[in-house]
């Protein structure tokens, strides 16, 4: 089993570009997560998806923020415009409901200058 | 959900057992106990849960106490590789908001040679 795929791994990018973060979750899991890693707020959870359906957005950061789940193999994180504030490694994860198991990809470290 | 508290930090010889204790005070009957850790630069591994039995698997053994107030994870014999950031995690069983791992801080333990 290839695991959870982010792409891509590493971003750079300038103040008030558009960035999009991609995830693969693993075949057969129905719900996808979202979390946002810094040293300050620690490990945060952003949203999460069950059966492609936005469940709980709520620590969306604010409107800049938006993700889409248009099937049941690929999920997406867009900024924009993104600010430096938003510098962090993002986590995506994903679950078999039955298990109650996240299994976590290898995140997406974003720098914004 | 229950809050949980955990030492910020431990070391412990290779080949040694390594004991990481957590406080879950406020528990109720209905909530897990689950344990992830966060090896540097990766995503966050599930390593194991559990209700109020003790459990073991290949990775760990977990031991809760009777009042279920407290829990200690064990690494029964510890390697380099297990350097990391472990986090003990309280959610409910069911109900509406059972998706959700809060992560707090955690405790890094650092296994020395």
């Amino acid at each position: 089993d290839a695991g959870v795929i982010q792409s891509p791994r590493h971003e750079v990018t300038e103040m008030g570009q558009e960035v999009t973060l991609r995830c693969k979750p693993i075949s057969g899991h129905n719900s996808l997560f979202w979390y946002r890693q810094t040293m300050m707020r620690g490990l945060e959870l952003l949203i999460y998806f069950n059966n492609n359906v936005p469940i709980d957005d709520s620590g969306m950061p604010e409107d800049r923020f938006s993700a889409k789940m248009p099937n049941a193999s690929f999920s997406t994180l867009k900024i924009q415009p993104s600010e430096p504030r938003d510098s962090a490694v993002y986590f995506c994860a994903s679950r078999w409901d039955h298990t109650d198991t996240q299994y976590f990809g290898p995140g997406t470290r974003l720098t914004v200058l | 959900d229950a809050k949980t508290t955990q030492p910020p930090s431990m070391d412990c010889a290779e080949g040694r057992a390594a004991n990481l204790p957590c406080n879950h005070s406020t528990i109720s009957g209905n909530e897990y106990v689950y344990w992830y850790r966060q090896i540097h630069s990766q995503g966050p591994q599930y390593i194991i849960h559990g209700l109020k039995n003790n459990e073991t698997n290949e990775m760990a053994s977990l031991i809760i106490t009777e009042d279920r107030k407290s829990s200690t994870l064990i690494l029964p014999h510890a390697t380099l590789r297990d350097t990391a950031v472990y986090y003990c995690i309280v959610r409910p069983k069911s109900g509406g908001s059972n998706y959700k791992l809060t992560f707090g801080k955690g405790t890094l333990l650092t296994v020395n040679p």
